[in-house]
């Protein structure tokens, strides 16, 4: 597959333990945020979103949490899995021309059995 | 559904060469993007569609020109390939305001 982000930060994590994905986001005006999950070779999986008028968002085995005073997302894994193995993306949007999004610039999470 | 579809999956181009990238989507979705990938660079948006036969500009368009005469599809092209171009593309739907955008499986690109 691609090399997606040969730069990318990198969470090295044991199986069984919770991950923890931060992304700072500069836009004040945004008010819908995804999270994405992107394996080798493939394009982007839709995982978890939250509007900004919410704080916290849950899943399963993910949750989402939103402070907007600092203007940060974080992603929460629950008992990373081998397959939780890839490049995760933060996205915002204000909805502003074409409701486009600005993506973040993905952390690379590797899982360690 | 097949969802969104991109064709061709790899190409390679000799620079100054000519392309065209089909994006094509069967969910009804009205918003159209197609984004680059590059290594450590994350996903930037080239051009976008907010419905048939309209086209926008987004964060990097220069060498490149979109069409959408169909709603599902989007088509993305290269007039004269540079190095520079070498890229994954990705394609991506949405259906409307607020929601997750659902991306293609991308096409590797290589301008040599």
């Amino acid at each position: 597959g691609e090399s997606v982000g040969l730069h990318l930060p990198t969470l090295s994590v044991q199986e069984g333990d919770n991950s923890i994905i931060n992304c700072a986001y500069s836009n004040s005006a945004s008010d819908y945020f995804i999270w994405y999950k992107q394996e080798s070779g493939k394009g982007p999986q839709f995982i978890i979103d939250i509007r900004s008028n919410m704080d916290k968002r849950q899943g399963q085995r993910v949750t989402v949490l939103l402070n907007k005073t600092v203007k940060h997302l974080s992603l929460q894994i629950a008992a990373t899995q081998p397959g939780d193995s890839a490049v995760y993306f933060c996205a915002e949007t204000s909805g502003a021309a074409g409701n486009k999004l600005t993506f973040g610039g993905g952390t690379r999470v590797l899982v360690k059995p | 559904n097949a969802g969104v579809t991109q064709t061709p999956k790899f190409r390679v181009l000799k620079t100054g060469q000519s392309m065209t990238l089909l994006c094509a989507q069967d969910m009804n979705h009205e918003y159209m993007y197609w984004y680059r990938q590059d290594p450590g660079m994350g996903l930037r948006l080239i051009h976008y569609s907010v419905g048939e036969g309209t086209t926008a500009k987004g964060e990097v368009p220069d060498g490149y020109n979109v069409s959408r005469l169909k709603k599902q599809n989007f088509l993305l092209g290269l007039e004269s390939a540079a190095p520079s171009q070498t890229s994954v593309y990705f394609c991506a739907s949405m259906f409307g305001g607020r929601d997750e955008q659902y991306f293609g499986p991308g096409t590797r690109l290589t301008v040599t």
